[in-house]
This record gives structure tokens, sequence and C-alpha cells, in this order.
């Protein structure tokens, strides 16, 4: 089983900072790795996938890094709706799918 | 556009059992696999179970199998999963969820059915 480790658990940042998220993977994923945020309530929505592909809709200020065993999300400028749990997970080798244990970003 | 709903969620207690179901809309629902992914109160999330698009196999998580049965009928775009044995850490929203292809990322989830394992 691959595992998936992210850090940090909780991001502190202000509106309009800039915020790095990362994710490591016991084992090389290549570049099958995807990034979803979840807010309170609601079930996770596909952000970044392909290490680097933004899904349609996200916006510019979203980037993926990465490839192999280290990853990383960027926000370029927080904006309010950014505050959200963010999930990474690969899926290069399954089963099982295998997600990280979540970053909160909050204010 | 896709649209996964789920139902069946409920609370249990330990030992007894549920079926959750998935009624899926918005693509050909027999040309894609399915899977349930869960997420205990304030945890992350858990891969549990994955329905090949022809019925041709299943995949457990190695925390439910034995317990935990997936299938669908094609004639109702539904999936289901018959979670049985239920343990207070079986307790989280259960989501359906949809890939593209064999190596992609979950484009689809569905709103999620809460299941309560408690004595």
């Amino acid at each position: 089983e691959i595992v998936m480790t992210q850090s940090p658990a909780t991001l502190s940042v202000s509106p309009g900072e800039r915020a790095t998220l990362s994710c490591r993977a016991s084992q090389s994923v290549n570049s099958n790795l995807a990034w979803y945020q979840q807010k309170p309530g609601q079930a996770p929505r596909l952000f970044i996938y392909g290490a680097s592909i933004r899904a349609t809709g996200i916006p510019a200020r979203f980037s993926g890094s990465g490839s192999g065993t280290e990853f990383t999300l960027t926000i370029s400028s927080l904006q309010s709706e950014d505050f959200a749990l963010y999930y990474c997970q690969q899926y290069n080798d399954w089963p099982p799918l295998t997600f990280g244990g979540g970053t909160k970003v909050e204010i | 556009q896709v649209q996964l709903v789920e139902s069946g969620g409920g609370v249990v207690q330990p030992g007894e059992s549920l079926r959750l179901s998935c009624a899926a809309s918005g693509f050909t629902f027999r040309n894609y696999g399915l899977h349930w992914v869960r997420q205990p109160p304030g945890k992350g999330l858990e891969w549990v179970a994955f329905i090949a698009n022809d019925d041709s196999y299943t995949l457990y998580a190695d925390s439910v199998k034995g317990r935990f049965t997936i299938s669908r009928d094609i004639s109702k775009n539904t999936m289901f999963l018959q979670v049985a044995s239920l343990r207070t850490e079986d307790t989280g929203v259960y989501y359906c969820a949809k890939r593209e292809t064999t190596v992609s990322p979950f484009h689809h989830w569905g709103q999620g059915t809460l299941v309560t394992v408690s004595s």
C-alpha cells in the first residue's frame, strides 16, 4: 500500500498570501497524483490531477507540481473561499487508492 | 451532467447491516466502474470498494473485506454497498465516486450518506 503523507496538518495564512501544501508518497506514483478541496458538509471536489493539471473551473491561482514522491499544491493569493481542507490522492497503484491525511488551510 | 445520489444511511447497532444505494445519471452507466469512499467524522478519506463496469470483478479495502459487498443493477443505473457486521469504526459518510479511466482521479462524487454505528 502506498502511504500518502501531507504537511503541515494546519496552515494558518492571511487572505492575499501565498500558501504551499506538501504531499509525499511512500513510493513513486509518477504523476498520478490528485488534489481535492473539501469544505464542511460537502463532498470533496477535484482541483488538480496529473500532479499539475487544473480540473474544469479551477482558478489559475491554484497550481500543482512534482512527480515521483514529492508534490506541492500552491495557492498564489488566498481568497476567502479557499479556506478549506485539502487532500492529496495517488491513483498510480491500486488497490487500495490512498489519500493523505489532509491539510487545513485556515485564517 | 454526471449526478451521483447516495441513500440508505442511518443509525444502527454494532453487528447490524445496511444497504447503501448510489443512483447514477448523466453518463452511460454500463461503461464505467464505480467506487465507494468513506470518511469518519472529522477524519480523512478512505477508499472502500470498486466494481467494474461489467461486474466482472470487485475490489475491497482490507478493513471491509468479507463484511461489505458491492454490486450494481444496470437496469436501474444504481450501485449498492451491502454493509454487514458493522463496527463503530465503520461510522462515517459514505460517498460513491466515479473515475474517467482506470488511471484517473475521482472526477465526480455524490453528496454522501451518513452511517452511524452506535450501541
